[in-house]
């Protein structure tokens, strides 16, 4: 089957960079992509990373090791707004479709 | 705004009775995919249908069906509700035709079902 793990909470400041992991566990793969989520509010796609390296758009950049099966989303010059759920998500290569499977989430807590 | 349009935005209900939950894609959008995200899970994909068809089936319980209708609306039902049926339901679409695939759903705004 396929799994991800990514932290369940992670706290920071104002102004602060801050680093979400996620490793993934899948027979085949297609790319690992990224979600924000504010609380009860619909989930949005932030980057997405199909080879190794770094994507960058704007504060947030994205990153893939393959060889590795890890992925980790890089928000910089956090800002209160950011506090919110953020998924790493792959292809469901079980299925003949293109759905997404995704992590548990990782609850960001941006303080002043 | 994503462009998906879900109704009912709440939903209350009591046990053993059935809801239909309404999904329309974005202009364009060939998939529809429905998840389910209750308080302590993350997002569990239920199903998938791509022009009509359905394409693939992930954690979706038997009381539980979905269609996707000519204009490409789609509607998920759920019968015979249990307590734990309580959840937020998202729908998503995406694939336009020729669009490349960037691993993008554009997710509705979710129907908040609860049972009692």
């Amino acid at each position: 089957g396929q799994s991800l793990e990514q932290p369940s909470e992670v706290t920071a400041v104002e102004g602060a960079i801050v680093q979400i992991n996620c490793t993934y566990q899948t027979s085949g793969f297609y790319g690992l992509s990224w979600y924000q989520q504010h609380d009860g509010g619909a989930p949005t796609f932030l980057s997405y990373n199909a080879l190794d390296g770094l994507e960058e758009t704007g504060r947030f950049s994205s990153f893939l090791s393959r060889s590795d099966s890890y992925g980790y989303l890089l928000l910089q010059e956090l800002q209160m707004k950011d506090s919110a759920s953020y998924f790493c998500a792959v292809r469901d290569l079980n299925q003949a479709g293109t759905a997404l499977i995704f992590g548990k989430g990782t609850t960001l807590s941006v303080s002043s | 705004d994503s462009g998906v349009t879900q109704t009912p935005k709440h939903l209350i209900t009591a046990t053993g009775q059935r809801v239909t939950l309404r999904c329309s894609p974005r202009s364009g959008d060939l998939s529809v995919y429905w998840y389910q995200q209750s308080l302590d899970q993350g997002l569990q994909f239920l199903i998938q249908y791509y022009n009509g068809e359905e394409r693939a089936k992930g954690n979706i319980l038997e009381r539980f069906s979905a269609q996707q209708f000519p204009d490409l609306h789609s509607e998920l039902n759920l019968s015979s509700l249990e307590l734990g049926d309580s959840a937020l339901y998202f729908c998503a679409s995406s694939a336009r035709q020729g669009a490349r695939d960037t691993g993008e759903l554009f997710f509705g705004e979710g129907s908040r079902l609860t049972v009692l």
